[in-house]
């Protein structure tokens, strides 16, 4: 059982270059999640599902674009990266019953844009 | 914006010795979890528990919530090198699901 998988876990961009993060989870999740971590910034919600073909936005949405067209993946996409955008990157799941919301988390992605 | 807000931002202690961290937050909520990251990790659930219960217990894991108070701790007893992590309370509030992070506590276990 592999959980909630991320690719890449590393990655260089330059300036105005454009990326797309994979998230992939195998728990017939209906919720996703991409959060960002930055230093003594705590996570931060970028964007989420609630299922297939849905998004919507979080708290820090500006600057990433989302897609959600199979169940089991949530893409992350930054479109021309800003230095502002290096952070490390996670994704999660949930399952949407009634037992609570825990989520599990990917092992992340650092992005770095210089 | 942050609900929860843990304390101690950092602790240091000894291993054996046990480690309280503290959680507060700002609206009513249906449930508090707590996490644990390890250094260059994903989060990893540790407990969960409801708006309507009062303590919670899982192995050398004890949590507290008081809802009056709006706060939440957790207590690690007999603690190890391998507990070294932080630790964060999220919240959940709504109906979407979506759950709302502290800035979490460091904790330093020392052999």
């Amino acid at each position: 059982n592999a959980g909630v998988t991320q690719t890449p876990k590393f990655r260089v961009l330059k300036t105005g270059q454009s990326m797309t993060l994979l998230c992939a989870q195998d728990m017939n999740h209906e919720y996703m999640y991409w959060y960002r971590q930055d230093p003594g910034m705590g996570l931060r919600l970028i964007h989420y599902s609630v299922g297939e073909g849905t998004t919507a936005k979080g708290e820090v949405p500006d600057g990433y674009n989302v897609s959600r067209l199979k169940k089991q993946n949530f893409l992350l996409g930054l479109e021309s990266a800003a230095p502002s955008q290096t952070s490390v990157y996670f994704c999660a799941s949930s399952y949407s019953g009634t037992g609570g919301t825990e989520a599990f988390f990917g092992q992340g992605t650092r992005l770095t844009v210089v | 914006s942050q609900q929860g807000e843990e304390d101690p931002q950092a602790l240091s202690i000894q291993e054996g010795e046990n480690a309280t961290m503290n959680c507060s937050y700002k609206t009513s909520i249906n449930n508090l979890q707590w996490y644990r990251q390890n250094s260059g990790r994903g989060l990893v659930h540790l407990i969960l528990i409801r708006s309507n219960e009062r303590e919670k217990h899982s192995g050398r894991l004890r949590v507290t919530l008081d809802t009056s108070k709006k706060s939440s701790s957790l207590l690690i007893t007999a603690s190890r090198a391998a507990d070294t992590a932080s630790y964060f309370c999220a919240t959940d509030a709504g109906n979407n699901r979506k759950l709302i992070w502290g800035l979490g506590t460091s904790l330093a276990v020392n052999p």
